[in-house]
């Protein structure tokens, strides 16, 4: 069974510009996380998408934002990029939500120059 | 508020060593999961484990073995005779039962050096 994938592995953008990073879940998952990791540092909430709504959202900017498809799978789009956003960005599924083990993709590196 | 602590940042063993990765966890729930996950240089995270609130069993996986003490809020988690694969970033967590908001924290994780 395939497991979280994430597309693309690298991407680099200039500042100012958008990125766009996509992932797809575990078959039969419904929820889908993002995650910022940036370099050294833990893994920070972004943003939770559960059954195509977005259930929550961390403590970042509204430039962040994404949705969820019909088929589950999820974007999450940074408009304006800013050198700062340069991390490591991690997508998880789980079924639902707290109870099930959220599984994580390779995630996708961002940088910004 | 929930709230998980790894008070070691980086520790260096040398092979063959045990090692015991610490986390502490802030929850008001009675309700909760516990997870560790193992982040390897290639940066994937990997689920190595899951426990609920209500087993405080110790559980043991071939050279991993984990403690879970309610009384202290800890779930620490212990390599035996380390090896250099083991070398990667550990990452405690804590996830509520309740179904509806959002509920996985991690730590800001420990780096393992486990040296040949």
């Amino acid at each position: 069974e395939a497991g979280v994938t994430q597309s693309p592995t690298h991407l680099i953008k200039t500042r100012g510009q958008q990125a766009t990073l996509r992932c797809s879940p575990i078959s039969g998952h419904t929820s889908v996380y993002w995650y910022q990791q940036a370099l050294g540092l833990g893994l920070q909430f972004l943003l939770w998408y559960d059954e195509g709504e977005e259930r929550n959202r961390g403590n970042f900017p509204p430039r962040f934002s994404g949705r969820q498809f019909p088929n589950y799978s999820s974007e999450l789009n940074v408009n304006a990029l800013e050198l700062e956003d340069s991390a490591l960005y991690l997508c998880a599924s789980s079924l639902k939500t707290g109870k099930t083990v959220a599984f994580f993709g390779q995630g996708t590196r961002l940088t910004v120059v | 508020a929930q709230k998980v602590t790894q008070a070691q940042t980086e520790i260096s063993v040398v092979e063959k060593e045990d090692v015991t990765l610490d986390c502490v966890y802030e929850t008001r729930d009675t309700t909760y999961y516990l997870f560790w996950y193992k982040q390897p240089p290639s940066g994937e995270l990997v689920f190595l484990i899951r426990r609920n609130s209500f087993d405080e069993q110790n559980e043991i996986s071939g050279r991993y073995s984990w403690n879970f003490q309610k009384s202290t809020s800890s779930f620490n988690f212990t390599i035996t005779a380390s090896q250099v694969v083991d070398s990667a970033v550990y990452f405690c967590a804590l996830s509520e039962a309740n179904e509806g908001t959002y509920k996985y924290i991690f730590g800001t994780g420990t780096r393992l050096k486990v040296l040949a």
